[in-house]
């Protein structure tokens, strides 16, 4: 079965650079959620989209934006990036036509920042 | 504020024995409880939710239990398989399924053979 994709799978970048991560969500998927996992810590929710429309959104720095394009892929933007930005990124998906349909992960996106 | 709670970071379970791990929350508008299993260098993957309408949810080797007045849930894997050991993380969210999911801080279970 297929599954969220995204990439890059590593990025390295220095202080004050850009970077944008994609995700490609599970087909017939119309939302994308996008989590930050720093070191030894748990996932922490930076925001979400519905049918390309911001649905929620957390503790995402004013740095990051995100969008969730026609073909309902999603890119996570992060500018001026920081040591602290170093993490785990991950994207989810999931349909809100199933009655309980969960969310799926991808693979993540590990980002260093030196 | 840390919402959800694994309060072990780790445990160890003979092969074939019953491994149980513990989750406590709380936010009281907590309606749908997931439990996901991570290995280093993959994303989380889905093993078993439950909805605050049911106290237990079976799936083949995983039975989640939710203790609603305890604001307390619980795994439980009979029997334990050595491929089981991984980080088990709890989830939550509020408002159905399709909200945002608080985490736990992860259980790091370690299943010997």
């Amino acid at each position: 079965a297929a599954g969220v994709i995204q990439s890059p799978r590593h990025l390295i970048k220095e202080k004050r650079e850009t970077a944008t991560l994609k995700c490609y969500p599970i087909p017939r998927h119309d939302t994308v959620y996008w989590y930050q996992q720093g070191p030894g810590q748990d996932p922490q929710f930076l925001i979400s989209f519905y049918e390309k429309m911001q649905s929620d959104k957390g503790s995402i720095p004013d740095r990051f934006s995100a969008q969730q394009f026609s073909d309902y892929h999603s890119e996570l933007n992060m500018s001026s990036l920081e040591l602290g930005d170093s993490a785990l990124y991950f994207c989810a998906s999931r349909t809100r036509s199933g009655a309980r349909e969960t969310q799926y992960f991808g693979p993540g996106t590990r980002l260093l920042v030196l | 504020d840390q919402q959800v709670k694994q309060n072990s970071p780790s445990l160890s379970v003979q092969e074939g024995r019953i491994s149980i791990l513990n989750c406590d929350y709380t936010n009281s508008m907590f309606d749908y409880f997931l439990w996901y299993k991570k290995y280093p260098a993959e994303g989380p993957t889905f093993l078993i939710s439950i909805s605050s309408i049911k106290d237990k949810n079976e799936d083949g080797r995983f039975t989640v239990f939710l203790n609603k007045s305890a604001k307390h849930l619980s795994l439980h894997i009979v029997p334990s398989q050595p491929g089981d050991s991984a980080v088990y993380f709890c989830a939550a969210s509020a408002g159905g399924a399709t909200n945002k999911l608080i985490f736990g801080t992860g259980t790091l279970l370690a299943v010997q053979p």
